[in-house]
């Protein structure tokens, strides 16, 4: 079964720095996605990315995000400068949405992000 | 109002019950309705999408109101790998795919 990739399983980074977390969607797909889970919290969206631009950013997705499909099957999330509260599980996602209304989004394993 | 609400729960309930989890969302445009499943410190998982019409998969039925704005999730014959949080989530009336997660039902069946 065709399924999400992301890399690494987990980052420790010191506050301050930049981190890049990596995504390789199903090949199929069109539509890709970042959430965030913060422990013991809600799964937030981020933001939504379709066509090689964004479609739809949260609040939270701020100046120090950004997204990149540098080529054709990578997707990542870069974050500039972290802060203490950026530490969370990062989900990537990916749909075809052309299908159904109903139609499923997977998610990969999520990379845990830890700022010290 | 929060977009997509919740009983945290915890259920607890032994093996062989029934439980029910019900869900609401703010927003009357939402197009598409689902529950996944997260076991701890993993991805969400889909078990279903939900339909006006109601469906079933096994011991899993989901129906939705739309004109109460109401989501339910039925689980039979409980069993411990049941175990695990439920998540109500709306896909946004957005074109984008937007998905829209409640914070989460933790179901514990024990033995």
């Amino acid at each position: 079964e065709p399924e999400v990739t992301q890399t690494p399983s987990h980052q420790v980074t010191q506050m301050g720095q930049e981190v890049i977390l990596r995504c390789v969607p199903i090949s199929n797909h069109l539509y890709f996605y970042w959430y965030r889970q913060i422990l013991g919290q809600k799964v937030e969206f981020l933001v939504s990315f379709y066509n090689n631009e964004i479609s739809e950013k949260s609040e939270i997705f701020d100046d120090q995000f950004s997204v990149e499909r540098p080529d054709g099957s990578n997707f990542t999330l870069k974050i500039r400068s972290t802060k203490l509260e950026d530490s969370a599980m990062y989900f990537c996602a990916s749909s075809d949405l052309g299908r159904t209304d109903s139609t499923e989004a997977f998610f990969g394993q999520g990379t845990r992000l830890t700022v010290v | 109002r929060k977009e997509v609400e919740q009983d945290p729960g915890p259920f607890n309930v032994p093996e062989g019950a029934t439980v029910a989890f019900n869900c609401t969302y703010s927003n009357s445009a939402s197009q598409s309705f689902f529950w996944y499943r997260q076991d701890c410190r993993k991805e969400p998982k889909l078990l279903m999408s939900v339909y006006s019409s109601g469906n079933e998969d096994g011991r899993f039925t989901a129906q939705l109101n739309r004109a109460s704005q109401y989501i339910s999730l039925l689980i039979r014959d409980s069993k411990l790998s049941d175990s695990a949080t439920y998540l109500c989530v709306v896909r946004d009336s957005s074109n984008t795919g937007k998905l829209i997660f409640g914070q989460g039902t933790t179901l514990q069946v024990k033995p």
